[in-house]
């Protein structure tokens, strides 16, 4: 148990819309990463918070891609409008404590038609 | 510049076979980490194991062992009498951090099936 609880597991949505995927680190270190895994690009980090502050965004492939987290318990990517270039599996990770590894959610698959 | 290669793009095995991984990484850090992670079909990933670049003991757990050679920038993970749970994609990854933070690379992963 990685103790993250990602949402949606899948979701399909149409180009243009907004996608809003969740994360919910369930206890552990304040840090947080989020994750694309494509099958060209393979996993790449996209944004990480320490203490509920973006510490790093440079993986953040666009403007269309915002992250925030407004609490320890919460953070949510989005994506405005989507594409379908978009279409990947989105990893959310935390650490257990201040120098354990990073634990993966189980991740939402996401498809953009 | 940081780099990790795995160059098995698949494995197949029969049951009860043994399977080694490689995992040959780049890195210019004299500290540095070097990571396992597994996915299954279920498509999560899981964390397997963190080595320090100090620390060259090769480690075993059950049936999983790893082996890090400094000299030859290698951290290869063999697997003793493998199991159809085995089956799932193996990464291997490469950080100046111990928890990952801010460079995490991951190598492009072997695929293992494991046929009963």
């Amino acid at each position: 148990d990685a103790g993250v609880i990602q949402s949606p597991r899948h979701e399909v949505t149409e180009m243009g819309q907004e996608v809003t995927l969740r994360c919910k680190p369930i206890s552990g270190h304040n840090s947080l990463f989020w994750y694309r895994q494509t099958m060209m690009r393979g996993l790449e980090l996209l944004i990480y918070f320490n203490n509920n502050v973006p510490i790093d965004d440079s993986g953040m492939p666009e403007d269309r891609f915002s992250a925030k987290m407004p609490n320890a318990s919460f953070s949510t990517l989005k994506i405005q409008p989507s594409e379908p270039r978009d279409s990947a599996v989105y990893f959310c990770a935390r650490l257990r404590g201040p120098r354990q590894p990073q634990h993966f959610g189980d991740g939402t698959r996401l498809s953009i038609l | 510049a940081q780099k990790v290669t795995q160059a098995q793009t698949e494995i197949s095995v029969v049951e009860k076979e043994d399977v080694t991984l490689d995992c040959v990484y780049e890195t210019r850090d004299t500290t540095y980490y070097l990571f396992w992670y597994k996915q299954p079909p279920s498509g999560e990933l899981v964390f397997l194991i963190r080595r320090n670049s100090f620390d060259e003991q090769n480690e075993i757990s059950g049936r999983y062992s790893w082996n890090f050679q400094k000299s030859t920038s290698s951290f290869n993970f063999t697997i003793t009498a493998s199991q159809v749970v085995d089956s799932a994609v193996y990464f291997c990854a490469l950080s100046a951090d111990q928890t990952g933070a801010n460079n995490l690379f991951f190598g492009t992963g072997t695929r293992l099936t494991v046929i009963p």
